[in-house]
């Protein structure tokens, strides 16, 4: 079993819709990121957590410690946001990734 | 700007040549790591090095090699002991501690 798992593996919606992407974990972390993986390979970090909530224009990622479950919530999609997005743990000396969710909001 | 630069971003090898992934980054990071991600698994840890001259092995470092003479640069040699070495590979640094990753943009490799 993966230590970070993402759900789902893959979603489409039409532009306008409020998504969410999940990451379970189970190993004990120091923090929590969300990262966007574009379809060139270059990755860009979203946030990084350690608790509670954080928001970033549409953007907004909450993680609860104690049932180590984060949520990526995504407002008012747009095609632009079409991409992978990654959750990953810090863990002792290197993150730990999830195998990614492909989004693709459609017009 | 600051950043990570990895080249090529695409790459073509015949089977049994040893092939080097350059990165550089001008952060003034510490660490620095390589990963490799193939479809439908999350990235994995093949090397890092938390300080010049001393680098150690992540969960794939069979087959593959590095080197750490500069801060700066981190190349990574692709062995051809890597039985699968057809990936995407992706160099990212940080401060020590791993607080927050950059990521390059990452080399497809591809072995014919």
């Amino acid at each position: 079993k993966n230590e970070v798992e993402q759900s789902p593996q893959n979603l489409t919606a039409q532009e306008g819709e409020f998504i969410t992407i999940n990451c379970s974990y189970s190993v004990g972390i120091s923090a929590l990121h969300w990262l966007q993986q574009h379809p060139g390979g270059g990755i860009v970090s979203l946030f990084m957590l350690s608790s509670g909530k954080k928001k970033h224009g549409r953007l907004i990622a909450t993680i609860n410690i104690q049932e180590k479950h984060s949520s990526l919530h995504i407002t008012a999609s747009h095609p632009r946001d079409s991409a992978v997005y990654i959750c990953a743990v810090n863990r002792n000396n290197d993150m730990r990734f999830g195998a990614g969710t492909r989004l693709t909001v459609k017009p | 700007d600051g950043g990570i630069t990895q080249s090529p971003k695409y790459l073509f090898r015949k089977e049994g040549q040893n092939v080097t992934l350059s990165c550089e980054q001008n952060l003034n990071h510490d660490a620095m790591y390589w990963y490799r991600q193939d479809p439908g698994q999350g990235l994995r840890l093949i090397y890092y090095s938390q300080i010049v001259n001393d680098f150690q092995k992540g969960d794939i470092a069979e087959g593959y090699s590095v080197s750490r003479e500069k801060k700066e640069s981190f190349p990574l040699t692709v062995t051809s002991a890597q039985k699968n070495p057809t990936a995407f590979y992706l160099c990212a640094s940080s401060i020590l501690g791993y607080t927050e990753a950059f990521f390059g943009q990452g080399t497809r490799l591809t072995v014919v």
